[in-house]
């Protein structure tokens, strides 16, 4: 079945550096990836929509400048949280639907973010 | 934007019996019902969607319902066991049938618990 990889699973950084995730779609094509973040015990809040060759659509109230998306590739998305906080710390898990009809949405394993 | 509200928020029920869970959302352009079980810090797992052009849905032990004119649709569990336990989300969205609208807002979980 369809895989979706998340790199790093967790990373632990320090207040005011970057740290960058990677989404990867092992055997089908993503035209479109989404970034969600899920808080301890809550539900998963969608970040943005990633668009293959153009830019990220974001959801309100979420910062484009400091969670920046990347999707160079058919097989590729990136977020990077630039200047992080305490407060940016969650679970941040990507998903990707293959380019077809009726495709489900697969997740990746997610990134466990902890800034110190 | 569409609102997803999922009822209860923690169900403990015996093993052996069912459970339900319920959901409501507020798009009615959304065609495309998908329910997840999450783990512990694991990834959300795709256990079993509906499309608008269906109202019922079933795979063993698992089915679900959605009634279209009501805005509503349930996760119905028969003969739980311990494995079961997690937390399951409902979610919505308008993607089913292609194109890049396919993120998924999500209903805040329910913890269920199944005792043995």
């Amino acid at each position: 079945g369809a895989v979706v990889s998340q790199h790093p699973s967790r990373v632990i950084c320090k207040s005011g550096t970057s740290v960058k995730i990677e989404c990867r779609s092992l055997d089908f094509q993503a035209t479109t990836m989404f970034w969600y973040r899920q808080f301890p015990k809550q539900s998963l809040m969608l970040m943005a929509t990633s668009n293959e060759g153009s830019k990220a659509t974001y959801e309100q109230g979420v910062e484009k400048d400091k969670f920046l998306i990347n999707h160079a590739s058919l097989t590729l998305s990136t977020l990077t949280v630039t200047s992080a906080h305490p407060e940016d710390s969650s679970f941040y898990i990507c998903s990707a639907r293959e380019d077809r009809q009726n495709s489900p949405l697969h997740f990746g394993n997610g990134t466990r973010l902890t800034v110190t | 934007g569409e609102n997803v509200e999922q009822h209860p928020s923690t169900l403990s029920v015996q093993e052996g019996d069912s459970a339900v869970i319920k959901c409501t959302y507020s798009d009615s352009a959304s065609n495309y019902f998908p329910w997840y079980k999450q783990e512990l810090g694991k990834r959300p797992q795709l256990i079993i969607d509906i499309r608008s052009n269906v109202g019922e849905k079933k795979d063993q032990r698992i089915a679900v319902t959605l009634n279209k004119t009501a805005k509503h649709f349930s996760l119905h569990i028969t003969e739980t066991q311990p494995e079961d336990s997690a937390v399951y989300f409902c979610a919505a969205s308008r993607g089913a049938y292609g194109g890049s609208q396919g993120n998924l807002i999500f209903g805040k979980g329910t913890k269920l618990s199944v005792k043995p």
